[in-house]
C-alpha cells in the first residue's frame, strides 16, 4: 500500500537531548513537509523540501534540523535548542516539484513529550 | 495579515442539521484551497480541493465548498450532520504568493450532538 509512515507514534525525550522523528513515503512524491501542531494553533510549517538534497525553513524552524538524502525519506531532528518541543508532529508529502495545486498526504503523526 | 482565517474555533450542531464551517483567505492571485479533516490523534484526510475549475466543489462524506472570489471565502457545508463528522477541520491555502507552502488556518472543532 502506498502512503506515508511516521515513527514512532509516541516519543519521550529528556530535556537536553536531541531526538529524530522518522518520515518515509512510497508515493514517489517530490515534496515533503514537517508541521508542528499545538492546540488552537493549527499546523505550523517547520521545514519543507521540494527535491532531494534541498530544503527550506518554514515559519518555526529554530531548534529543528532536517535532511533529504533520499526521495523517500525526510527525517526531522528536534534539538536541545528547541525550547518547547512537546507537541504533535505531522509529516506530509505532495506530488510534483513546483506544482502548487496538488493536495498533500499526511502521516499519522508522532507525539513528542519532553519529560 | 492572516493568510487563512477560520472564523469559528468551535461549532456545535445537532445530528441531522446542516453544517457550516467558515473560511476566509487572503491572496493576490487565484490560490488553491483545500479542506482537511482530522480525527483525534490522527493524521489529516483531504475532504475536497479547489484548483480554479468549478467554484462549487464536492468532496467526500457529503461535504461541499463554494469558492467566492469577491468575498475571499471558501466555506465548507454539509446538509445533514452525522455523529461521525465530529472532528477538527482545517482550511488550507496554497499557490500564488504562498508558492509551494501549504498554509493552514487555526482549525474548527465540530461537535455533533445526538
Amino acid at each position: 500500500d502506498g502512503g506515508i509512515t511516521q515513527s514512532p507514534k509516541y516519543l519521550f525525550r529528556k530535556e537536553g537531548q536531541n531526538v529524530t522523528l522518522s518520515c518515509e513515503q512510497n508515493l514517489n512524491h517530490d515534496a515533503m513537509y514537517w508541521y508542528r501542531q499545538d492546540p488552537g494553533q493549527g499546523l505550523r510549517l517547520i521545514y519543507y523540501s521540494q527535491i532531494v538534497n534541498d530544503f527550506q525553513k518554514g515559519d518555526i524552524a529554530e531548534g529543528y534540523s532536517v535532511s533529504r538524502e533520499k526521495k523517500e525519506s525526510f527525517p526531522l531532528t528536534v534539538t536541545s535548542a528547541q525550547k518547547n518541543p512537546t507537541a504533535f508532529y505531522l509529516c506530509a508529502s505532495r506530488w510534483g516539484h513546483g506544482v502548487q495545486n496538488t493536495e498533500a498526504f499526511f502521516g499519522q503523526g508522532t507525539r513528542l513529550t519532553v519529560v | 495579515a492572516q493568510s487563512v482565517t477560520q472564523l469559528d474555533s468551535h461549532v456545535s450542531v445537532s445530528e441531522g442539521t446542516p453544517v457550516l464551517l467558515r473560511c476566509n483567505y487572503s491572496s493576490s492571485y487565484s490560490p488553491s484551497l483545500f479542506w482537511y479533516v482530522q480525527h483525534p490523534n490522527k493524521g489529516l484526510q483531504l475532504l475536497l480541493k479547489y484548483t480554479s475549475a468549478a467554484t462549487l466543489v464536492k468532496g467526500i462524506n457529503g461535504f461541499e465548498a463554494e469558492f467566492k472570489k469577491s468575498e475571499t471565502s471558501f466555506h465548507l457545508t454539509k446538509p445533514s450532520a452525522h455523529m461521525s463528522d465530529a472532528a477538527e477541520y482545517f482550511c488550507v491555502v496554497a499557490g500564488g504568493e504562498y508558492g509551494n507552502k501549504l498554509v493552514f488556518g487555526a482549525g474548527t472543532i465540530l461537535r455533533v450532538k445526538s
